[in-house]
């Protein structure tokens, strides 16, 4: 298994400002993935976190507004820039330590845009 | 391309009958599956998993799922509903390929009556 650590847990921002949510993991693992829940939705993969390259975005979803960054294999960043009140969800990171194996997510951050 | 679907948005069941939630799946091949729950205002937890060995998979709080090739089907079933199960939950495939992605269907709501 593996824990997860997501900060801030919440946070209320003024729209046109950038947030940067960090993940990090107790141990070692090979697949970070980032995910948006809006209200009420399900989950939405935004990309994969690539250690020591770019992320791998999926269709909707680019680099300029949401910037990721993975330092290492226990560490990952997600920035929701220039935010509208449209970006207000829940983001998650999540875990993979094998392609059989669940997925493990942290507790989420609650952004609401003002 | 992979993809799932849960056939009711919303369940409801009285306290101590059975519960059904229902997810059908497309894959081009044999499929890692999985159910997870999430309660209002908590993260997502892990009710059990298919990846290839037995067919029907038990999990934790008494959850069931039957993995039908025949029918794509990855129906989550309960012999007796506990207030404690209301949630909403998720059925989830594994993206084709060792990128690891996990595709979520849209849920469902599983409400218990007394």
């Amino acid at each position: 298994s593996a824990v997860i650590s997501q900060k801030p847990s919440r946070d209320i921002c003024q729209r046109g400002t950038s947030l940067t949510i960090q993940c990090q993991v107790d141990s070692q693992v090979t697949m970070m993935f980032w995910y948006r829940q809006q209200p009420g939705q399900s989950l939405t993969l935004i990309a994969t976190a690539n250690q020591g390259s770019e992320a791998t975005y999926e269709s909707g979803f680019v680099i300029d507004k949401f910037p990721i960054s993975r330092p290492n294999l226990t560490f990952s960043t997600l920035t929701v820039s220039n935010m509208s009140p449209e970006d207000s969800s829940i983001y998650l990171c999540s875990v993979r330590a094998g392609l059989n194996t669940e997925a493990f997510f942290g507790q989420g951050t609650r952004l609401t845009v003002v | 391309a992979q993809s799932v679907t849960q056939l009711d948005s919303h369940v409801s069941v009285s306290e101590g009958t059975p519960v059904l939630l229902r997810c059908n799946y497309s894959s081009s091949y044999s499929p890692s599956l999985f159910w997870y729950v999430q309660h209002p205002n908590k993260g997502l937890q892990l009710l059990l998993k298919y990846t290839s060995a037995a067919t029907l998979v038990k999990g934790i709080n008494g959850f069931e799922a039957e993995f039908k090739k025949s029918e794509t089907s990855f129906h989550l079933t309960k012999p007796s509903a506990h207030m404690s199960d209301a949630a909403e939950y998720f059925c989830v495939v594994a993206y084709s390929g060792n990128t690891g992605k996990l595709i979520f269907g849209q849920g469902t709501t599983l409400q218990v009556k007394p």
